[in-house]
């Protein structure tokens, strides 16, 4: 299987402050990696597929990058709403593992 | 509006069965590959179980090989998970979710249901 390790695990920030989560994956999976938001009680939310594609609603200050092994997601300029637990998610290969999740909170 | 609705979870005993369903609605259905994905309390995401749309193929999470089956009715538009031999760290709350297909992503899970949870303990 291949493993997605996010980092870090925690961060904390303050509204207007721009962030990065990273995520490495074991073995190389191209741009297949998506990125989704989960608030406490809810369901996750899609925010970035293929490495770097928008979903549908999804404010611009959310930003994926990356290919191979090494993917980034970028937060500018951080709203209330924006704090929450993001996890990465290989979809090259099944079992389509997630990372461990990195839990954003305010500073 | 697309919406998939999760059912079926509750407290079962180490060794007992549930069956999980979700309901889809506001999409065509058989269109469609759709996942189960889980999660115990506190804890990350797990992928668990996929089934293409015209369930031609599926495949699970190695733990969980042999003791879970996804299938699903396309007539219905319907989507199962049959759980068997539960242990107590199934204990999770299982989601169902739709995915959608791209070049540059292969999969993603672009609609969730709300989730269903499973309880096994003694």
């Amino acid at each position: 299987d291949i493993q997605m390790t996010q980092s870090p695990s925690s961060l904390s920030a303050s509204v207007g402050d721009g962030v990065a989560i990273t995520c490495r994956a074991s073995q190389s999976v191209s741009t297949y990696v998506n990125w989704y938001q989960q608030k406490p009680g809810k369901a996750p939310t899609l925010l970035i597929y293929g490495a770097s594609n928008l979903h549908t609603g999804v404010p611009s200050r959310f930003r994926g990058s990356g290919s191979g092994t090494d993917f980034t997601l970028s937060i500018s300029s951080l709203q209330p709403d924006d704090f929450a637990t993001y996890y990465c998610q290989q979809s090259d290969s099944v079992p389509q593992t997630f990372g461990q999740g990195t839990r954003l909170e305010i500073k | 509006e697309v919406q998939v609705v999760e059912s079926g979870g509750g407290f079962v005993q180490p060794g007992g069965s549930l069956r999980l369903s979700c309901a889809a609605s506001g999409f065509t259905f058989s269109r469609y590959t759709m996942v189960w994905v889980r999660q115990a309390p506190g804890k990350g995401l797990e992928w668990v179980s996929y089934i293409s749309s015209g369930s031609t193929t599926a495949s699970y999470t190695d733990s969980l090989k042999g003791r879970f089956t996804i299938s699903r009715d396309n007539t219905q538009n319907s989507l199962y998970l049959q759980m068997n031999s539960l242990r107590d760290e199934d204990t999770a709350v299982y989601y169902c979710a739709r995915a959608s297909w791209d070049l540059s992503s292969k999969f993603y899970l672009d609609f969730w249901g709300l989730g269903t949870l499973v309880t096994v303990s003694s």
